[in-house]
């Protein structure tokens, strides 16, 4: 079945400080989501990426998918402690929505 | 509604016990998907449902869990004789047609004692 890992799994950062996680997959995705969960809450819907290589941009967040489409990645420049939450990516296809392992943010000010 | 509604909030029973949370997705949302989340972990799927078509079981983690979905929108998830391993948020969480961003629920924080 298909398989999704993120890296890493945690992360701890100072404010303004940039932020990277990745999700990798052991198949080729048709397209893939991206959600964040504030700590208590439940996963919110950030962005869908669904071509090879496109880069999508929300703010301070730059998504982008990788060109064989294995891989995808959520870049956030200059955090800020609202920014704090675990990062979820989620490929989309045909088959059912798995989600990834997560990067969980934490944001001292 | 405007969202995604799950009931009850939170939910303690005893070990042995059948519990029922009720998710009413979006209105003219087809694919709803049921998660379960265990504090600090990730999402679990356990099962999906689009349109008409078959519901995929394959993340039920037993046959103790049930779940259906009457007239393509409101869905239940059944657990039948409770286990203290079953306590963790179940999630809920609708798309219209699958290939958008889904909308979760708030979740059924079930605790058994």
């Amino acid at each position: 079945g298909q398989q999704v890992m993120q890296i890493p799994q945690y992360q701890h950062v100072q404010e303004g400080e940039d932020f990277t996680t990745y999700c990798n997959s052991s198949t080729t995705l048709s397209n893939i989501q991206w959600y964040k969960q504030r700590p208590g809450g439940h996963p919110v819907f950030l962005i869908q990426l669904v071509k090879s290589g496109e880069v999508k941009k929300q703010k301070r967040l730059t998504f982008q998918f990788g060109e064989a489409k294995k891989n995808s990645s959520l870049h956030i420049t200059a955090t800020q402690t609202t920014d704090v939450g675990t990062y979820f990516c989620a490929p989309v296809g045909f088959q059912k929505l798995v989600f990834g392992t997560g990067t969980r943010l934490l944001v001292s000010p | 509604g405007a969202g995604v509604s799950q009931s009850p909030s939170n939910k303690v029973t005893e070990k042995g016990k059948d519990v029922e949370l009720r998710c009413d997705p979006i209105s003219g949302h087809t694919a709803l998907y049921w998660y379960r989340q265990s504090l600090g972990q990730g999402l679990e799927f356990l099962i999906y449902f689009q349109g008409n078509s078959a519901p995929d079981k394959s993340g039920l983690p037993s046959d103790r869990f049930s779940a259906e979905r009457t007239g393509g929108s409101v869905s239940t998830l059944t657990i039948q004789r409770t286990q203290q391993e079953d306590s963790a948020v179940y999630l809920c969480a609708s798309s219209f047609s699958g290939q958008y961003g889904y909308t979760f629920g708030s979740g059924t924080r079930l605790t058994v004692v």
